[in-house]
C-alpha cells in the first residue's frame, strides 16, 4: 500500500492567499484526520472525518480554515486568507475502524507550509 | 481533562542506556495508549501501543509500563541506539469513541550518543 498521501510537500505563500492542501487516505480506511504540528503547540487535531462526513471540526482554529471531503479517497485543507502565524507542517492521517482493538492512525509525510 | 503531559521536552542518552520517557493523562475514559516515533521530514509512526487492562508490554527493545491507578504510563528502550534518536509521542484515546482520535503530548527529542 502506497499509505497516506499528501500534496504538496513543501509550501511558500505569501500573507493573504490561499493555501490548498490535498489528501489521499489510505484505500479501506473510513476515517480521516488534519492534524497540525508546531514546536509551540505541538500535534494538534483539527478536523477529522468518518466516511467522508465531518465528525468534529473543534479544533480548526477560526474560519480562515476549512476541510472538505468529497469522496473516499480525496480530502482537502484549505487556509484563505493566509497568516504568518499559520507556518506549520500538517499531517493528514487515516485509520480504519477497529473497534475494541484499538485503531491504528497512520500518518502522511506532511505539507510543510511557511507564510511569509 | 482532554490533555496528556509528557516528559522530558529532550533526552540525552549514551548508546546502549536505557531511555524511560513519561505520560500522565487525566480521563478516565481513554482505554488506549499508543507510542508514535516521528524521525526528521517524516510523519509520526506507530510504535507501540497498550490497553490498561495489562500492566506491561513488550516489543523488542521498547516496553510500556502502565499505572491505571496512577494514570500515569512510560517509554522504555533499552539498549538504545543512535538510530532511536527521533521525536517520541505518547497518546491517548477512546476505542469505542470518536474513531479512536488521538491526543497526543508534547513530543520528547531523543538523542542517542554513540
Amino acid at each position: 500500500d502506497a499509505g497516506v498521501i499528501q500534496s504538496p510537500r513543501h509550501e511558500v505563500t505569501e500573507m493573504g492567499q490561499e493555501v490548498t492542501l490535498r489528501c489521499k487516505p489510505i484505500s479501506g480506511h473510513d476515517y480521516l484526520f488534519w492534524y497540525r504540528q508546531t514546536m509551540m503547540r505541538g500535534l494538534e487535531l483539527l478536523i477529522y472525518f468518518n466516511n467522508n462526513v465531518p465528525i468534529d471540526d473543534s479544533g480548526m482554529p477560526e474560519d480562515r480554515f476549512s476541510a472538505k471531503m468529497p469522496n473516499a479517497s480525496f480530502s482537502t485543507l484549505k487556509i484563505q486568507p493566509s497568516e504568518p502565524r499559520d507556518s506549520a507542517v500538517y499531517f493528514c492521517a487515516s485509520s480504519q475502524d477497529r473497534g475494541a482493538a484499538g485503531n491504528t492512525i497512520y500518518f502522511g509525510e506532511g505539507s510543510w507550509l511557511t507564510v511569509v | 481533562q482532554q490533555q496528556v503531559k509528557q516528559s522530558p521536552q529532550s533526552l540525552i542518552v549514551q548508546k546502549g542506556g536505557i531511555s524511560i520517557i513519561n505520560c500522565a493523562y487525566e480521563n478516565t475514559a481513554f482505554d488506549y495508549f499508543p507510542w508514535y516515533q516521528q524521525f526528521p521530514g517524516k510523519g509520526p509512526a506507530l510504535l507501540i501501543a497498550i490497553r490498561p487492562d495489562v500492566s506491561e508490554k513488550k516489543e523488542g527493545r521498547f516496553t510500556i509500563s502502565f499505572n491505571k491507578s496512577a494514570k500515569q504510563f512510560s517509554l522504555h528502550i533499552m539498549d538504545s541506539q543512535p538510530g532511536d534518536s527521533a521525536t517520541y509521542f505518547c497518546a491517548a484515546s477512546m476505542r469505542r469513541v470518536q474513531g479512536g482520535k488521538l491526543i497526543f503530548g508534547q513530543g520528547t527529542e531523543l538523542s542517542v550518543k554513540p
